[in-house]
């Protein structure tokens, strides 16, 4: 069965600090990949997503991901935190063609001053 | 980019009433839309997707009767919780997809049912 795994529930860094959040699928081929973030009260805001071509893909907010095939991995890194990314983040993926999302359980990222 | 808009944001009801909410793509037309319930601390769970003029596709699991959909124009889709009761209570999020297949999603609802 299709699943998304984000093995951190709650991440806390210093702001200024690099980050790295984690995302782990299963799936029997590569599916479409996706990060999202949700601040309180808003809906969900697409950072990145990848299809094919390069595994290392650049998104918005100065966020980037690598997909490695290898370990059905899609992390989501930031090299430098600010305080206004405090949010939820989801990682997502599409089986191909189906138009389905399947999401993970969210990290829920604090950013100290 | 694309806007999503959600009615209403709150609603608190009685159990046995219906509610319906409301999902709408204010500057583009959404090919297809899907409605997604978000536990609290969990992963938004795929409800049911909707294309307009034809029947809603529900997961597996999902009451049909209890959620209805209705994708009236390629602008609006509306869910309504029908005899709604405590363990409905959640947060309801649609997305809409545009002809590029990029989805976007509104701000959700909290639907509290007393």
């Amino acid at each position: 069965a299709q699943s998304v795994t984000q093995p951190d529930i709650h991440i806390t860094v210093s702001e200024g600090a690099s980050l790295e959040l984690r995302c782990n699928y299963s799936y029997g081929a590569t599916p479409y990949l996706f990060w999202y973030v949700q601040s309180p009260g808003q809906g969900l805001q697409l950072l990145l997503k990848y299809f094919s071509g390069d595994t290392l893909v650049q998104g918005i907010k100065g966020f980037e991901a690598e997909f490695k095939r290898s370990q059905s991995s899609f992390n989501l890194r930031k090299p430098s935190v600010h305080w206004s990314d405090a949010a939820e983040y989801f990682c997502a993926v599409e089986r191909n063609n189906f138009n389905k999302f399947y999401f993970g359980s969210g990290t829920k990222l604090n950013v100290k001053p | 980019g694309a806007v999503v808009s959600q009615h209403p944001s709150r609603v608190i009801c009685k159990s046995g009433t219906s509610v319906k909410i409301e999902c709408r793509s204010l500057d583009f037309q959404a090919t297809t839309m899907f409605w997604y319930r978000q536990f609290p601390k969990q992963s938004l769970m795929l409800m049911a997707t909707s294309n307009e003029g034809s029947k809603a596709t529900y997961e597996q699991g999902v009451e049909k009767d209890k959620f209805l959909i209705n994708h009236a124009s390629l602008t609006l889709s509306t869910l309504t919780v029908t005899s709604a009761h405590p363990e409905d209570s959640s947060f309801y999020i649609c997305s809409a997809r545009d002809f590029y297949n990029e989805q976007f999603f509104g701000p959700g609802t909290r639907l509290t049912v007393l």
